[in-house]
């Protein structure tokens, strides 16, 4: 089991904003990544750090994090947003371990 | 612009040892800033890390998997490596090899992902 919890699903309409969350102990004391997974591709960085997106990322896209739960917004989703989203982080142990969130699909309404 | 690019047999029998290579491009697999890791992500299903490899040759492994995993490194080939042992059907998988950077657990540069089906 992921020591990082996602929702399964969110919807959004075209145009509005949606934010999917991700929740773990781990978080209180690392930053959360996001990764944006579209069928049959390899997941894509969309989010890193406190808030930082790489080259090419669409400014809509975000982050945040409050307590144990980190967050991704998208500001203003388009059709192409629809897709896997995926968090990772450290895991709580200690041993610089990596874990996942079990992923959320978004639909694009 | 870094590539990674996965090599290895699509089918292994179950029991058998998974061997899987990562080929880096557009950068050194010896730079100091980065882990080489590998990542699976069964059909349907989400990523799980299998583990991550530096270049000095450290190692971590998930606990759920270390017993049976290898991962290693060839930095005159610029390539790390995947053994998995004893598998089974619950190791068919696509697996991914990805770039994390050091101190952000985070993976900037991934393979396209190569499906390995455990079958006999």
């Amino acid at each position: 089991s992921s020591e990082l919890t996602q929702d399964p699903a969110v919807s959004v309409a075209l145009g509005q904003t949606v934010r999917i969350t991700c929740q773990g102990d781990s978080l209180r004391s690392y930053y959360a990544s996001w990764y944006q997974q579209k069928p049959g591709q390899a997941p894509v960085l969309v989010i890193y750090g406190k808030n930082n997106r790489p080259s090419g990322i669409p400014d809509r896209f975000s982050g945040s994090s409050s307590g144990n739960t980190a967050s991704l917004t998208i500001t203003g989703a388009q059709a192409e947003d629809e897709a896997d989203y995926y968090c990772n982080s450290r895991d709580s142990s200690g041993n610089h371990h990596v874990v996942f969130g079990g992923g959320t699909k978004l639909t694009v309404l | 612009q870094v590539q990674l690019q996965e090599s290895g047999p699509g089918l292994v029998k179950p029991s058998q040892t998974l061997s899987l290579t990562c080929t880096v491009s557009g950068g050194s697999i010896s730079s100091g800033s980065y882990y080489w890791s590998w990542i699976r992500q069964p059909a349907g299903k989400g990523l799980e890390w299998i583990g991550r490899i530096y270049t000095s040759g450290s190692t971590n492994y998930n606990p759920s998997l270390k017993s049976r995993v290898t991962i290693s490194v060839d930095t005159s080939k610029n390539q790390f490596s995947l053994k998995l042992s004893s598998v089974t059907a619950a190791d068919t998988a696509v697996y991914y090899c990805a770039r994390e950077r050091l101190g952000g657990s985070y993976f900037d540069y991934w393979g396209q992902g190569t499906l390995v089906t455990v079958s006999s």
